[in-house]
């Protein structure tokens, strides 16, 4: 029941933008977005409900399609704070919150 | 709050050892989540409980894995054989109510010699 994620890996130089984008087999009740630096724990970003939803953290926004069970993370000109692993969480059902592999995003001057 | 408690935070074990993981979840959280973290497979749900109660330990790789949470406060993780393809981070989460994000703890890095 893991979520999809693309693309693996990605590399920005500062102020350029990004796109990390999320796919379920299954029906979501939510996706949670979070950021791991290495030798972290995650650290959540945000967490959408609800079909069609948008919500946005400062330069990092998201997309929740319910019908394509797809979310997208968008980075618009991109920090140095930035670099880390992007991981989706999927909610599929009441209690459970599955992550995908992660998106190694690095940003460089 | 001080978040979610993990304990140890590294362990190194030989081959064969039991191995038992801890976690405290944030106060008043119903929801509590274990996770390994490996290169290859990203973040693997293990096992989830609500309220106190397994839900789900379909991603627990081998009956060598088990999980309790005896009350509200307190889980454990244990390996028993350990083995060396077991090395890996393995975090604890907690969240409230269904819909609110989870909180992880720092994670314990196992390493199986």
């Amino acid at each position: 029941q893991q979520p999809v994620q693309s693309p693996q890996a990605v590399i920005l130089r500062e102020g350029e933008d990004a796109v990390i984008n999320c796919s379920s087999s299954k029906a979501l009740y939510s996706v949670h977005w979070y950021r791991q630096k290495h030798g972290e724990a995650p650290v959540f970003l945000m967490i959408l409900l609800k079909g069609g939803e948008q919500k946005g953290h400062e330069k990092i926004s998201a997309s929740f399609n319910e019908k394509k069970q797809q979310s997208s993370l968008y980075l618009t000109a991109s920090q140095l704070s930035y670099s880390g692993t992007y991981f989706c969480g999927a909610r599929t059902g009441a209690n459970n919150l599955f992550f995908g592999t992660g998106t190694r995003l690095t940003v460089i001057p | 709050d001080a978040g979610v408690i993990q304990s140890p935070r590294h362990e190194v074990t030989e081959m064969g050892q039991e191995v038992t993981l801890r976690c405290k979840p944030i106060s008043g959280h119903n929801s509590l989540f274990w996770y390994r973290q490996t290169m290859m497979r990203g973040l693997e749900l293990l096992i989830y409980f609500n309220n106190n109660v397994p839900i789900d330990d379909s991603g627990m790789p081998e009956d060598r894995f088990s999980a309790k949470m005896p009350n509200a406060s307190f889980s454990t993780l244990k390996i028993q054989p350990s083995e060396p393809r077991d090395s890996a981070v393995y975090f604890c989460a907690s969240s409230g109510q269904m819909n609110t994000e989870a909180f992880f703890g720092q994670g314990t890095r196992l390493t199986v010699v």
